[in-house]
């Protein structure tokens, strides 16, 4: 069964450093998404993005995030200058979004990438 | 601010037992409802959808919704210890928006 994967499984940084977590949506799936999971806390959305550009983000995705589809599979998400705060699970999710949005577009959930930020 | 919200539990049913879960959210515009399973340390795996007002059924699962009382529940019919896990209702808030809105969670014990 296709699957979302996600590299590294675990990140640890310094504060002020930049990362980069990568994603590799399901092949045929067209809408991509990166959530995140601060440790005890609910998942937020962070971000989509649907023909190479970005078609939702939350306030959480202020100018120290990017994301970008580098090539033909994968998908990242930059922190430029990592904060304490930004030490969190990162889920990256692809859903079909074939046509027009349909109210049953699923997203379907990578293994996720726990960053630490000391 | 657009909420989902959940009893945190832990909700614990013996082995065999329905356990029920519940969710409410905030927005009346909203159009899809998704409930997520998450094991400790892991990502959310689906488990359903629904749209409609009513029930849908898949296996021993059961979701429900009902738009006028903005609330959406989970049945787990013949709970297995296998179930025990976080269940996250996550609901799409408005139309056209894909982003989803999640809850906290409920956690649920089955002993068995």
């Amino acid at each position: 069964e296709p699957e979302v994967t996600q590299t590294p499984s675990h990140q640890v940084t310094q504060m002020g450093q930049e990362v980069i977590l990568r994603c590799v949506p399901i092949s045929n799936h067209l809408y991509f998404y990166w959530y995140r999971q601060i440790l005890g806390q609910k998942v937020e959305f962070l971000v989509s993005f649907y023909n190479n550009e970005i078609s939702e983000k939350s306030e959480i995705f202020d100018d120290q995030f990017s994301v970008e589809r580098p090539d033909g599979s994968n998908f990242t998400l930059k922190i430029r200058s990592t904060k304490l705060e930004d030490s969190a699970m990162y889920f990256c999710a692809s859903s079909e979004g074939v046509g027009a949005f349909t109210n049953t577009d699923t997203q379907y959930f990578g293994p996720g990438t726990r960053l630490t930020v000391l | 601010q657009k909420e989902v919200e959940q009893n945190s539990g832990p909700l614990s049913v013996p082995e065999g037992a329905i356990a029920s879960l519940n969710c409410t959210y905030s927005d009346r515009g909203s159009q899809s409802f998704f409930w997520y399973r998450q094991y400790s340390g892991k990502s959310p795996e689906l488990i359903m959808f629904i749209y409609s007002n009513g029930d849908k059924e898949d296996g021993r699962f059961t979701a429900q919704l009902n738009k006028a009382s903005q609330y959406v529940s989970l049945l787990i019919r013949d709970s297995q210890p296998s179930d025990s896990a976080t269940y996250l209702c996550a609901v799409s808030m408005d139309t056209g928006r894909r982003a989803l809105t999640f809850g906290s969670g409920t956690r649920l014990q089955v002993q068995p």
